[in-house]
């Protein structure tokens, strides 16, 4: 099956620091990318659609300067959360897709930011 | 009021039990309904995906939609302690998906 890789799993960073995390998809080509924030025992709440050759749209509430979306390739979409404080401490998960359907919708293994 | 309420447990079960998990929602707008397996610190797994009202059954698993009641179901029989994970219904809205809060299994041996 699709795979989507994403890393770091974890990292660990000071507050004021900015931490870049990556999604690829490994064996098929994603024009469209999902960016969530998993909050312990609460839902994946979207943060943004990464769209290849283009802006990144993000969910309301979502600040566009503190998370960066980067979509440079059909395979690759990266999240940079700059200069973190610890409120950003969360779980954070990538998301890709087949075109044809959320059935084809596949998740990273995620990224739990710790901000100190 | 959230769109996908969901009980967030905990639940607990003894193995072999018929486990019954449920979501609710308000949009009547949605078309597709997911079930998504989670294990602690991973990024889900899609178990079911279903379409329109009624039953869906793989294995183990049944999802069931109905549409009028705006109301979503999982069972999953004969479960094992490999099954203890959070389980989120997920609902899609014009291509985005609308998670619920997840549910929390335990199985026990």
């Amino acid at each position: 099956g699709a795979v989507v890789s994403q890393h770091p799993s974890r990292v660990i960073c000071k507050s004021g620091t900015s931490v870049k995390i990556e999604c690829r998809s490994l064996d098929f080509q994603a024009t469209t990318m999902f960016w969530y924030r998993q909050f312990p025992k609460q839902s994946l709440m979207l943060m943004a659609t990464s769209n290849e050759g283009s802006k990144a749209t993000y969910e309301q509430g979502v600040e566009k300067d503190k998370f960066l979306i980067n979509h440079a390739s059909l395979t690759l979409s990266t999240l940079t959360v700059t200069s973190a404080h610890p409120e950003d401490s969360s779980f954070y998960i990538c998301s890709a897709g087949r075109q044809g359907g959320n059935e084809k919708l596949f998740f990273g293994s995620g990224t739990q930011l710790s901000v100190l | 009021q959230k769109e996908v309420e969901q009980d967030p447990g905990p639940l607990s079960v003894p193995e072999g039990a018929i486990v019954s998990l449920n979501c609710t929602y308000s949009n009547s707008a949605f078309q597709y309904f997911m079930w998504y397996r989670q294990y602690s610190r991973k990024g889900p797994e899609l178990l079911m995906y279903t379409y329109s009202s009624g039953n869906k059954e793989d294995g183990r698993f049944t999802a069931q939609v109905d549409k009028s009641s705006k109301y979503i179901s999982l069972f999953i029989r004969d479960s094992q302690p490999s099954d203890s994970a959070t389980y989120l219904c997920a609902m899609d809205q014009g291509g985005k998906l609308i998670f619920g809060q997840g549910t929390e299994l335990s199985v026990k041996p």
